[in-house]
């Protein structure tokens, strides 16, 4: 089993729409939890980090459910801007190492 | 002001080839990563190192060899480079501790071995 799982999509959704990604982690001693964005050709960049009670950042709401070991990403209101590669990734405990999931691909069509 | 650049951007060179990759974070962060993504988009750690030691060296062919001569530059050399090392190499830093983890990559390095 994978480390950090993720359906890899893709996700075509017309503008507008909600979309929600999840996401599933094997090792229960994982303490950090975030989701990046990597655009085409681009960097991996922190979209947000996602807490145990949940977290909001305008249109995105990502939550954490530690007893199931997933993790959440709620897109409201999508934009042509939002296509992107969504990355979930987890670390543990206090360490160094990011565990990436393969990305979850979002295409938001007018 | 670029906070994790690598360089060169772009590598092409040919099998059997030596070569080195540089990175340098200007965060003050205590670790440094680099990463694999692959032509399937899947993005896996090679080595960490945190204050010049290294901490994480998942299972990297030994003809890849992390150097860190402080903790603000990581460079990767590969030595007798093969097809199969065509990749875009990523290198990031971030802080140590829950809630400081937040991971700033590079541009990325597109590595094609011919």
């Amino acid at each position: 089993r994978k480390e950090v799982e993720q359906d890899p999509g893709p996700f075509n959704v017309p503008e507008g729409a909600t979309v929600a990604f999840n996401c599933t982690y094997s090792n229960s001693a994982s303490q950090s939890f975030f989701w990046y964005r990597q655009d085409c050709r681009k960097e991996p960049k922190l979209l947000m980090s996602v807490y145990s009670s949940g977290n909001e950042d305008g249109r995105f709401t990502a939550q954490l459910n530690r007893a199931s070991q997933y993790i959440s990403l709620l897109i409201r209101d999508s934009k042509l801007s939002d296509s992107a590669t969504y990355l979930c990734v987890v670390m543990v405990g206090g360490g160094n190492k990011l565990t990436f999931g393969t990305g979850t691909q979002l295409k938001v069509e007018l | 002001d670029t906070a994790v650049s690598q360089t060169p951007k772009y590598l092409v060179t040919q099998m059997g080839n030596d070569k080195s990759i540089k990175c340098e974070q200007n965060l003050g962060h205590d670790t440094m990563y680099w990463y694999k993504q692959d032509s399937k988009k899947f993005l896996k750690i090679m080595f960490s190192y945190n204050n010049k030691e290294l901490i994480i060296n998942e299972t990297v062919p030994n003809r890849f060899s992390p150097k860190s001569p402080d903790k603000a530059h990581l460079n990767l050399h590969i030595n007798s480079l093969e097809l199969g090392d065509s990749a875009v190499y990523f290198c990031a830093s971030s802080g140590t501790g829950v809630g400081v983890s937040e991971a700033f990559f590079g541009q990325g390095t597109r590595l094609t071995v011919v």
